[in-house]
């Protein structure tokens, strides 16, 4: 079966430093990869997609980056995170014109 | 879209009655549907999805309508239990700039059911 595993669950960090948010996929091959982010109380905003290693759009403008170094890793980066980056973030993972499925979030603060 | 700023609309409903949640889509061209329940600290959980060559999907206790002349969706959940307390998103697949399909949700709405 399939699985997603996404870390840490949370995270405080300082303005300025960088970030690393790692997710993975077991149990399936080529698949798409989804990051979201949700501000409290808020919906879901689509951050990267990604159909293949080095095929990744950005669907907003933003301070953060993505990154697919193999097929079932996922990566979202920051070089220098702002206050705006607080929120909690989702990785998830679909088959073409299936249902996603998604990671438990990390929660992420900057302070 | 822009919907993601705004706060989640709210439904509350009394345990044991139906409850009905709303989204309208954006894209007449979306073919495949689905609805989400999220719980408070954790990922959303698939519900029931919808292709649109269906108006119609019924699932344990939910029922999905499409109605794709208006670009309408709702979730219809029967005799509701204080465990569908949640935030419900609906989602459909836009294409993509790599020319398949990905998937993009609407604002949400929270339910809340009054014991």
């Amino acid at each position: 079966s399939q699985t997603i595993h996404q870390w840490p669950a949370t995270l405080v960090q300082p303005v300025g430093s960088p970030l690393s948010l790692e997710c993975t996929v077991e149990g399936t091959s080529n698949p798409n990869l989804y990051w979201y982010r949700q501000a409290a109380g808020r919906g879901l905003q689509l951050l990267f997609y990604s159909v293949g290693i080095g095929q990744i759009s950005s669907e907003v403008p933003q301070n953060l980056s993505a990154s697919r170094p193999q097929d079932r890793q996922f990566i979202l980066s920051s070089k220098k995170l702002l206050l705006s980056d607080s929120g909690f973030y989702l990785c998830a993972w679909s088959k073409e014109n299936t249902e996603a499925f998604f990671g438990q979030g990390t929660r992420l603060t900057v302070v | 879209g822009e919907s993601v700023g705004l706060h989640l609309p709210t439904l509350s409903v009394q345990e044991g009655d139906n409850s009905i949640i709303n989204c309208a889509y954006s894209n007449s061209a979306s073919d495949y549907f689905i609805w989400y329940k999220q719980e408070s600290g954790k990922g959303p959980q698939f519900i029931i999805d919808i292709r649109s060559n269906m108006d119609k999907r019924q699932g344990q206790r939910v029922t999905v309508l499409l109605n794709k002349t208006v670009k309408h969706l709702s979730l219809q959940i029967a005799a509701t239990q204080p465990g569908d307390s949640a935030v419900y998103f609906c989602a459909e697949n836009l294409e993509s700039n790599f020319g398949n399909e990905k998937l993009t949700f609407g604002t949400g709405t929270r339910l809340t059911i009054i014991p």
